[in-house]
């Protein structure tokens, strides 16, 4: 089955700088990619999503670029805000509906 | 609109025990899915649901079983409750089960096991 790696599993950043979370996938017939962000006690909140046929997507502050060769994707956020302290999961799916998650990261924007 | 909404919220079994959660999709929405998360852990697919027949499945135990209702509404049901269980059972939603359709995530159901 599919296996998602994501680093780093912490990140802190300065509030106003760029924060960057990578994944990696281990089946080539992956072709959906999700990123959630999941608040404490809540459930995963979908914040971006690419599909295999586009190599960037990019939504206000979020952006997500992907690389199907060496099959990996990244989540980008600029300019950090303190509403963005969350854990962030990757997840990558041949069919929408079963996704491999990644591990998460938790990002904590110090203000 | 109301989002997918899971009850209960939090649940406490002991050892041996069956529980059943339950799960509201979006309105609208025919396809449900069933994740477990542990804590410190992404979450792992369990079940999906669609039109009321199970699409696919993951790498769990037979005690595992769901189903889903004419109105698209899911119940999770587990039998035989282990320790290992102790886990938050998310709950997923989406439009249908086929082609581009994102999934929303409830809030959860935290089941621990005593």
């Amino acid at each position: 089955g599919e296996n998602v790696e994501q680093h780093p599993s912490t990140l802190s950043v300065q509030e106003g700088d760029s924060a960057v979370i990578k994944c990696t996938y281990s089946d080539s017939a992956s072709n959906y990619f999700p990123w959630y962000k999941q608040e404490l006690g809540k459930g995963p909140q979908l914040i971006i999503d690419i599909r295999s046929n586009v190599g960037e997507k990019k939504d206000q502050r979020i952006a997500v670029t992907l690389n199907k060769t060496a099959k990996h994707f990244s989540l980008h956020i600029t300019e950090t805000q303190p509403e963005d302290s969350a854990v962030y999961f990757c997840a990558a799916a041949i069919r929408e509906y079963k996704l491999s998650f990644g591990a998460g990261t938790t990002v904590t924007v110090r203000a | 609109d109301a989002g997918v909404t899971q009850s209960p919220t939090h649940l406490i079994k002991t050892r041996g025990q069956q529980v059943t959660l339950r799960c509201s999709p979006i309105s609208g929405h025919k396809s449900v899915s069933w994740y477990q998360q542990v804590l410190g852990q992404g979450p792992q697919f369990i079940f999906q649901y669609y039109e009321k027949e199970e699409r696919g499945r993951g790498n769990f135990p037979d005690r595992f079983s769901a189903r889903q209702f004419p109105n698209y509404s899911s119940e999770l049901n587990v039998n035989a409750l282990l320790l290992g269980d102790s886990a938050l059972y998310l709950c997923a939603s989406s439009l249908w089960g086929e082609g581009n359709q994102p999934q929303h995530f409830g809030d959860g159901t935290r089941l621990s096991i005593l």
